[in-house]
């Protein structure tokens, strides 16, 4: 099992492009969430998804949008980019409420 | 609001020291606590959590509610255990991480 796989690994956009970053889950786990990391920062929350809904969400725009699919991998979509979306995207997955394990990241830069 | 507050972004300690990591939070409920762990080039990864409480790789962190911290501690710092260092809470009856800041622990030989 290679765990949480994230793609891509890297990604520049420009201001007001849209941008949708993916993640796969590890094997046997139901439930996707997605954290920023600005730089020097810890993550911070953005939303979960179970069972193809949006369970939970942080205090995030609604320009960041999500989707999880039946095989449980989700998106993360990121609309009209600013220059302060320029982060490291992580994913982490879990089963259910239980531990969540985390994917190698998305650095998206916005210039 | 939840709140997870780590004061040091630095700290740097010679191999065989002591190390003890700061971490206080501000939660109403009940918190579950955590310290996740992300060495060089690699992805965050669980360290340990204070309802199991147990030590990992030496490590031991104990949850003080009377002064809201849960510090992570080592008694003989080893030069692997450089890395940055993340404590977080999680949020009575969801999933959701409230991370700190992070400290970036470095052991000098």
């Amino acid at each position: 099992d290679a765990g949480v796989t994230q793609s891509p690994t890297h990604l520049i956009k420009t201001r007001g492009q849209q941008v949708t970053l993916r993640c796969s889950p590890k094997s046997g786990h139901d439930t996707v969430s997605w954290y920023q990391q600005a730089l020097g920062q810890g993550p911070q929350f953005i939303f979960q998804y179970y069972e193809e809904e949006e369970r939970q969400r942080g205090n995030f725009p609604d320009r960041f949008s999500g989707h999880q699919f039946p095989n449980y991998s989700s998106e993360l979509n990121v609309n009209a980019l600013l220059l302060g979306d320029s982060a490291l995207y992580l994913c982490a997955s879990s089963l259910g409420r239980h531990e969540q394990y985390f994917g190698p990241g998305t650095r998206l830069t916005v210039t | 609001a939840q709140r997870v507050t780590q004061p040091e972004k630095l700290l740097s300690v010679f191999k065989g020291a002591p190390v003890e990591l700061k971490c206080n939070y501000s939660y109403s409920g009940s918190p579950e606590l955590f310290w996740y762990v992300q060495y060089s080039r690699q992805r965050l990864q669980l360290l340990l959590r204070h309802i199991s409480r147990e030590s990992i790789k030496g490590f031991t962190a104990d949850l003080n509610k009377g002064e809201t911290s849960f510090h992570l501690k080592k008694p003989f710092a080893q030069e692997e255990d450089s890395a940055m260092y993340y404590c977080a809470l999680v949020i009575q009856g969801a999933q959701k991480l409230v991370f700190g800041q992070g400290t970036r622990l470095t052991i000098n030989p």
